[in-house]
């Protein structure tokens, strides 16, 4: 079983702060990296996904690939209070043919 | 266009009874999967079937059962439950596997 690994949190920032997720995986042979958003009681949002080494943008959130550490990251700057939810970490094979996910990192976002 | 659907939304069952978790997409996705969410657990992974006409075991199949009906359609049945399974259960789609995937809004099922 290939292991992601994420901080539960609660990750607690200030509203117009920059809130820094993190993830780690086992498997080295991974392609693909994802990052969902889940709030309370509705399902996982795909919000940024990357394969490349380096950083990828999409308005206020950056993820951060380091495939060499095996790590991913995902800022999200200005944070607002609809930022408050639980993001999970998704690493992918295509060799394997599903993704793994990480238990997920609750932010909470207070104004 | 309304993505990937679910049906029921809720569902209680009791010990031993069965039932079918019914999961449809329109994004014309080859691959489709189940998964489960429980507390602290995360997502794991039932069922997936990568192309029409396949399906595979998943993490945690013990006491599933699945059908690739066509292209759009995937369904998980349930044959007698139990209450381990008292879970809330999610479809999801992609193009190819291992990529983007998207979900359904999930069922909340109870065993009692």
């Amino acid at each position: 079983q290939k292991e992601v690994e994420q901080n539960s949190g609660p990750l607690s920032v200030p509203e117009g702060a920059i809130a820094s997720l993190n993830c780690t995986y086992s498997d080295r042979g991974s392609q693909s990296f994802f990052w969902y958003r889940q709030y309370s009681g509705k399902s996982p949002e795909l919000i940024m996904f990357i394969y490349s080494n380096g950083d990828k943008e999409d308005g206020r959130f950056t993820a951060q690939l380091n495939k060499a550490s095996q790590y991913v990251s995902l800022l999200i700057r200005d944070s607002q209070p609809s930022d408050s939810a639980t993001y999970l970490c998704a690493v992918g094979d295509e060799n394997d043919y599903k993704l793994s996910f990480g238990a997920g990192t609750t932010v909470t976002v207070r104004a | 266009n309304a993505g990937v659907t679910q049906t029921p939304k809720f569902q209680v069952l009791k010990t031993g009874q069965s039932m079918t978790l019914q999961c449809a997409q329109d994004m014309n996705h080859n691959s489709m999967y189940w998964y489960r969410q429980d507390p602290g657990m995360g997502l794991r992974l039932i069922y997936y079937s990568a192309s029409e006409g396949t399906t595979d075991k998943g993490e945690v199949p013990n006491g599933y059962n699945v059908s690739r009906l066509n292209k759009r359609e995937f369904s998980l049945r349930l044959e007698s439950a139990a209450p381990s399974q008292t879970s809330v259960y999610f479809c999801a789609s992609s193009e190819i596997t291992a990529y983007e995937q998207y979900f359904g809004p999930g069922t909340r099922l109870t065993v009692t």
